[in-house]
């Protein structure tokens, strides 16, 4: 129930293109969902997240997409740049505590010239 | 600039020793993190301290000791009982009680185990 699901592994996407990483969860009592993004060599770090009272947050060309009812959120990049290939890891917690946050396997985005 | 500085960036250990990953932070938080990364797989809690002189073990602490003596400083000891030990280590730290959650991660440490 700790277990948070993304897809897919991987993704190759042409630039100007749409990625879309979706990610599911069982523990209703997650409240925190936030997206981290790293690139080869270095550390994750937060690109945007969302809370469960809301559907959706925009920031820039990176939009989360939250359904509660399915327990299911996704992160869409809008006109995807080579800049965008790095690893993004969605997640999950209980009260924002860090100890309690739950990482999915991550997406290794690729963005094609 | 305000940051977490882990140190080394890559590091070989034989079977049978114990190595120390360092981390630093100048951020002033109370919380201070260890997690493991493995390919295609999600980061993994080892340890965690919200507090000088106090550290909790996390899902996969078997293997790994910590200490938290300085606000600043939360050393990660690999010891000879982890079975797998070749991964990359990441230390991160927040602010206890934080709205927003955020963690900030290092730029990692890469231990192989020749």
């Amino acid at each position: 129930q700790q277990q948070v699901k993304q897809s897919p592994q991987s993704l190759i996407v042409q630039k100007g293109g749409i990625s879309i990483i979706n990610c599911a969860y069982e523990n209703t009592a997650f409240d925190y969902f936030p997206w981290y993004q790293q690139f080869p060599g270095k550390g994750p770090a937060l690109l945007i997240a969302i809370r469960p009272d809301v559907s959706e947050k925009k920031e820039g060309r990176f939009t989360i997409s939250f359904n509660k009812s399915a327990k299911q959120f996704s992160l869409h990049i809008m006109d995807s740049q080579p800049g965008d290939s790095a690893t993004y890891f969605c997640a999950a917690s209980m009260g924002h505590y860090g100890q309690n946050f739950v990482f999915g396997p991550g997406t290794r985005l690729s963005v094609l010239p | 600039d305000g940051g977490i500085t882990q140190s080394p960036k890559y590091l070989f250990r034989k079977e049978g020793q114990n190595v120390t990953l360092s981390c630093e932070q100048n951020l002033n938080h109370d919380a201070m993190y260890w997690y493991r990364q493995d390919p295609g797989q999600g980061l993994r809690l080892i340890y965690y301290s919200q507090i000088v002189n106090d550290f909790q073990k996390g899902d996969i602490a078997e293997g790994y000791s910590v200490s938290r003596e300085k606000k600043e400083s939360f050393p990660l000891t690999v010891t000879s009982a982890q079975k797998n030990p070749t991964a990359f280590y990441l230390c991160a730290s927040s602010i206890v009680g934080a709205n927003t959650g955020e963690l900030f991660f290092g730029e990692g440490s890469r231990l192989t185990v020749l």
